[in-house]
């Protein structure tokens, strides 16, 4: 069973616009989430963690929300670059666990 | 600072024949990992070591899958035999306190 949802399999944007990125889980003990960003032939590369205590961490152009109610999770990214084209997985875990789990990722392009 | 170095990088074989992966950790990192990434999902864990314990290998398929961490380093990771449905990335990862370190991965297609 599929804990952690990235719903949207693909994302176009333009550069410059924002690109937005979400995630759903469904476990309510995940108080521990990253963002991991991947391109073709290489390993996931870490983006961007959040933890439960917080709804909001900012990283250069790129931010996470969580809305813990709803157990939703997005990556906002301002401005959107040509580099940025890859794709974006979702993790959830606990911050005292080891367990990770991803969601199937969403493969952001993003065009001149 | 090198990262994780994972060999071969591409592995072609055809299905009974045995295959394996190697992993070899940033340094100090207690913690590795082995995932399997089928195509169009997220990385699933197959087995963590902490040193050269394996302490969670739950998910992995221990009638045909095997893996070794001698001396607390790098690691080994063995299909034996391999089947169709093992095409895959075999991403290693690891860490000592921070995210998940991931290694570039082997891509494994089963003929």
């Amino acid at each position: 069973d599929q804990q952690v949802k990235q719903n949207s399999p693909s994302l176009s944007v333009q550069e410059g616009r924002i690109s937005i990125l979400n995630c759903d889980y469904t476990n309510s003990m995940f108080d521990y989430f990253l963002w991991y960003k991947k391109y073709p032939a290489e390993g996931p590369t870490f983006l961007i963690s959040i933890s439960s205590i917080k709804d909001k961490n900012e990283d250069g152009r790129f931010t996470v929300f969580l809305n813990k109610s709803a157990k939703h999770l997005s990556l906002h990214i301002v401005p959107s670059q040509p580099g940025d084209s890859a794709v974006y997985f979702c993790a959830a875990g606990s911050e005292t666990g080891y367990a990770l789990n991803f969601g199937k990722g969403t493969s952001l392009l993003v065009t001149p | 600072e090198a990262g994780v170095v994972q060999s071969p990088r591409y592995k072609i074989i055809e299905k009974k024949q045995p295959v394996a992966f190697w992993c070899n950790p940033i340094s100090g990192h207690n913690t590795l990992y082995w995932y399997r990434q089928n195509l169009g999902q997220g990385p699933e864990l197959l087995i963590r070591y902490e040193n050269e314990e394996a302490v969670d290998d739950s998910q992995l398929p221990k009638d045909r899958f095997s893996a070794e961490r001698l001396k607390g380093v790098d690691s080994t990771l063995k299909i034996q035999p391999a089947e169709l449905g093992d095409s895959a990335v075999y991403l290693c990862a690891s860490r000592l306190t921070g995210p998940r370190v991931f290694g570039p991965g082997t891509r494994l297609t089963v003929l």
